[in-house]
């Protein structure tokens, strides 16, 4: 596509249940990224995925966070048992091989309130 | 461990008024800086970038930051705003090694006053 597409663009939820919030990027983009910008803060790196190689998940917040990337494109990112503090605007990105650091394009998010 | 802080969280500006948003950031090692922007109900784009070269770094709407690597700064500046830059921007700093992450800071919003 010719964008980063996030789905839904809007998730409420209640406190206790499970989400899935999903990416696709752009095609070709190897490199994917999920980060979360809460109210009042910046933006919070998540998980990293590049080609083959094993994900960088030294930025998800508890083990209740959880993301895969299946066939190299799509990328869901799961929250259990949601809490409150989970409520965000849930942003992913995506860059071409070599590109990295200075090749992102974001996707429009997915903002999650959990009640 | 790498880090950005943008000190000011609101930035009120007149028109045609010059502006600058602070920005530090805080690593060890070489790193590479960027601007971003999102304008309201839209999603971020970059807006200017330093990697290599030359430390003042210009965007294509008039705005540009300078790399000042002894003050570990990279502020934001244009001569002339305009309604149209009213916006969030946010800092953010990557790494020379390892995974190609962003650190972002907390983000300034500039209101342009008619």
């Amino acid at each position: 596509g010719a964008g980063v597409s996030q789905s839904p663009s809007n998730k409420v939820t209640e406190k206790g249940k499970d989400v899935e919030l999903r990416c696709d990027p752009i095609s070709g983009h190897t490199a994917l990224y999920w980060y979360r910008q809460s109210l009042g803060q910046g933006l919070e790196f998540l998980i990293y995925f590049q080609g083959n190689s094993a994900p960088d998940k030294s930025g998800l917040p508890s083990d209740r966070f959880s993301a895969e990337r299946t066939g190299g494109s799509v990328s869901t990112l799961t929250i259990q048992r949601t809490q409150q503090e989970d409520s965000a605007v849930y942003l992913c990105a995506s860059s071409l091989a070599g590109q990295g650091r200075a090749g992102y394009t974001f996707g429009s998010g997915t903002r999650l309130t959990v009640v | 461990a790498q880090s950005v802080t943008q000190l000011d969280s609101q930035v009120p500006v007149f028109e045609e008024a010059p502006v600058e948003l602070r920005c530090n950031y805080s690593s060890s090692v070489s790193v590479y800086l960027f601007w971003y922007v999102q304008y309201p109900n839209q999603g971020l784009q970059l807006l200017l970038k330093y990697l290599s070269g030359s430390t003042l770094v210009e965007s294509i709407n008039g705005f540009e930051a300078e790399f000042n690597k002894s003050q570990t700064s990279f502020h934001l500046r244009k001569p002339s705003v305009h309604i149209s830059d009213t916006a969030e921007y946010f800092c953010a700093v990557s790494e020379d090694f390892g995974n190609e992450k962003l650190t972002f800071g907390t983000g300034t919003r500039l209101t342009i006053i008619p």
